[in-house]
C-alpha cells in the first residue's frame, strides 16, 4: 500500500491561511469519507485535528478545517499562529489488505 | 482521563524478538479498535498493525506481515505487539493509538496516543 502524497513543506506568515493537500486514489481518499489529519510537534505524540474529512474533535480550534475533492483531501489552517508550526499528516481508510495508510507528512513553517 | 502507556522497547540484535505492551485506562477498552503506529528517527508516521474491538479483524502493514503479531487482552485492558525476526529498518518509536469511533476498525481516526516506546535494532 503506497503512502498518500503530501507536499514536503508549506509556509505562511502569521494571520495568513495555508492549505495542505493529501492525494490518494479511489481505493482510499476518493472512495471513503474517512480521512483524518494529525498535528505533531517535535518530540510529541501526534494529535488528531480532523476526522471523517471535515469534523473537528472537541477542543480543536475552528481555525482548522478539512475538505475533500475527488482523490485529494485538504487541511486548511486560517489565521496562522506561531504555535501551528509543526508536522502534519493525513491518513485514510483503504480498501486494500491494510485498512489504513498515512501520508508522508508536511512540515509547516510559520514565517 | 484516557492514558496509553507503552513498554517493552529496547536495543535488540537483528533477527531477535521483542514484545511491546500498551496498558490502557480511562475508557472502555473493549469498545474500541487499537493500533500500533511507528515513526523511524526523523521520518514520518507508518501504520504497523491494528486489531478490532473483539479481535475479529486484524491487519498488518506489508513491511511487517508474517513477522509481527498483534493481540489484545480485554480483561487486562492491554494491547500487545510480538515482533519477530527484527530488522534494522524496524528501528523506530512505536506508538499505541486508540481509534476514536467505537466498534469501528480503521475508519475513525486515532484520538489518543501513547508517548511511544523506542525499538532499536542493531548489532
Amino acid at each position: 500500500q503506497s503512502a498518500l502524497t503530501q507536499p514536503a513543506s508549506v509556509s505562511g506568515s502569521p494571520g495568513q491561511s495555508i492549505t495542505i493537500s493529501c492525494t490518494g486514489t479511489s481505493s482510499d481518499v476518493g472512495g471513503y469519507n474517512y480521512v483524518s489529519w494529525y498535528q505533531q510537534h517535535p518530540g510529541k505524540a501526534p494529535k488528531l485535528m480532523i476526522y471523517d474529512v471535515s469534523n473537528r474533535p472537541s477542543g480543536v480550534s475552528n481555525r482548522f478545517s478539512g475538505s475533500k475533492s475527488g482523490n485529494t483531501a485538504s487541511l486548511t489552517i486560517s489565521g496562522l499562529q506561531a504555535e501551528d508550526e509543526a508536522d502534519y499528516y493525513c491518513s485514510s481508510y483503504t480498501s486494500s489488505s491494510t485498512p489504513l495508510v498515512f501520508g508522508g507528512g508536511t512540515k509547516l513553517t510559520v514565517l | 482521563e484516557v492514558q496509553l502507556v507503552e513498554s517493552g522497547g529496547g536495543l535488540v540484535q537483528p533477527g531477535r524478538s521483542l514484545r511491546l505492551s500498551c496498558a490502557a485506562s480511562g475508557f472502555t477498552f473493549d469498545d474500541y479498535a487499537m493500533h500500533w503506529v511507528r515513526q523511524a528517527p526523523g521520518k514520518g508516521l507508518e501504520w504497523v498493525s491494528g486489531i478490532s474491538w473483539n479481535s475479529g479483524s486484524i491487519g498488518y502493514a506489508d513491511s511487517v506481515k508474517g513477522r509481527f503479531t498483534i493481540s489484545r487482552d480485554n480483561a487486562k485492558n492491554s494491547l500487545y505487539l510480538q515482533m519477530n525476526s527484527l530488522r534494522a529498518e524496524d528501528t523506530a518509536l512505536y506508538y499505541c493509538a486508540k481509534e476514536a469511533r467505537g466498534y469501528s476498525y480503521g475508519t475513525g481516526g486515532f484520538d489518543y496516543w501513547g508517548q511511544g516506546t523506542l525499538v532499536t535494532v542493531s548489532s
